[in-house]
């Protein structure tokens, strides 16, 4: 069975800080892809990032970046520089053949950015 | 560029009442398509998954049935509601053989069932 755990219900951060999201899953797979969605207020969710289990190279993209650590399975977001536009609940997912392919989603964590 | 849509956005219906949500899809071809449930405050739930016209796999047991009829077309439905239907509504699509492949979700339909 796969899980994902996102422990970090709610954080919230002054803006310009630096943040992490924690990410935590279990898998049996050796082939499992991971993924980061974000969900604004407005709903709908939206794609950051797929990371398949053989590539552990950090990624950056402008003020985000993962860190996928396979021996401690976590698969890590940080936004630096935070902006209230960052305001929104942040999914990781997790999908391999052993959940049948299907994404299993953590049940997210909610970002607030302040002034 | 490949677009997807859901209609309605809101929709507040009594128990007992029919439903139909709709998701269509653009700009691509035999998409997998899928229907999560998101209940208030909790992570997401898949409900259906097709793979190709009139192929539907269902998750969870439930209220709740899902068609196909077009390639691009996904039909959320019930002849019924609960009060336990109330919860934000996603479709997603995604392409290739697996569903690894990454999801792309739609704009999501607000479902109040009073």
């Amino acid at each position: 069975a796969q899980k994902v755990t996102q422990a970090q219900t709610e954080i919230s951060v002054v803006e310009k800080e630096d943040v992490t999201l924690d990410c935590v899953y279990e898998t049996r797979d050796t082939t499992y892809y991971l993924f980061w969605y974000k969900q604004p207020p407005s709903g709908e969710l939206v794609f950051l990032i797929r990371r398949n289990s053989f590539d552990e190279q950090n990624e950056i993209s402008g003020r985000y970046s993962w860190n996928f650590q396979k021996s401690t399975s976590s698969f890590n977001f940080t936004i630096t520089a935070s902006q209230v536009v960052d305001s929104a609940v942040y999914f990781c997912a997790l999908s391999g053949t052993g959940g049948g392919n299907k994404l299993t989603f953590g049940t997210g964590t909610q970002l607030k950015v302040e002034l | 560029s490949q677009t997807i849509h859901q209609w309605p956005a809101t929709l507040v219906q009594p128990v007992g009442s029919p439903l139909s949500l709709e998701c269509t899809v653009e700009g691509t071809s035999n998409p997998n398509l899928y229907w999560y449930r998101q209940a208030a405050g909790r992570g997401l739930q898949l409900l259906f998954y097709s793979v190709g016209i009139g192929q539907i796999s269902s998750e969870v047991p439930q209220n709740l049935s899902a068609s196909r009829p077009q390639d691009r077309q996904f039909i959320l439905s019930s002849k019924k509601l609960l009060l336990s239907d109330s919860g934000f509504y996603l479709c997603a699509w995604s392409v290739g053989t697996k569903h690894t492949d990454t999801q792309y979700f739609g704009p999501g339909t607000r479902l109040t069932v009073l």
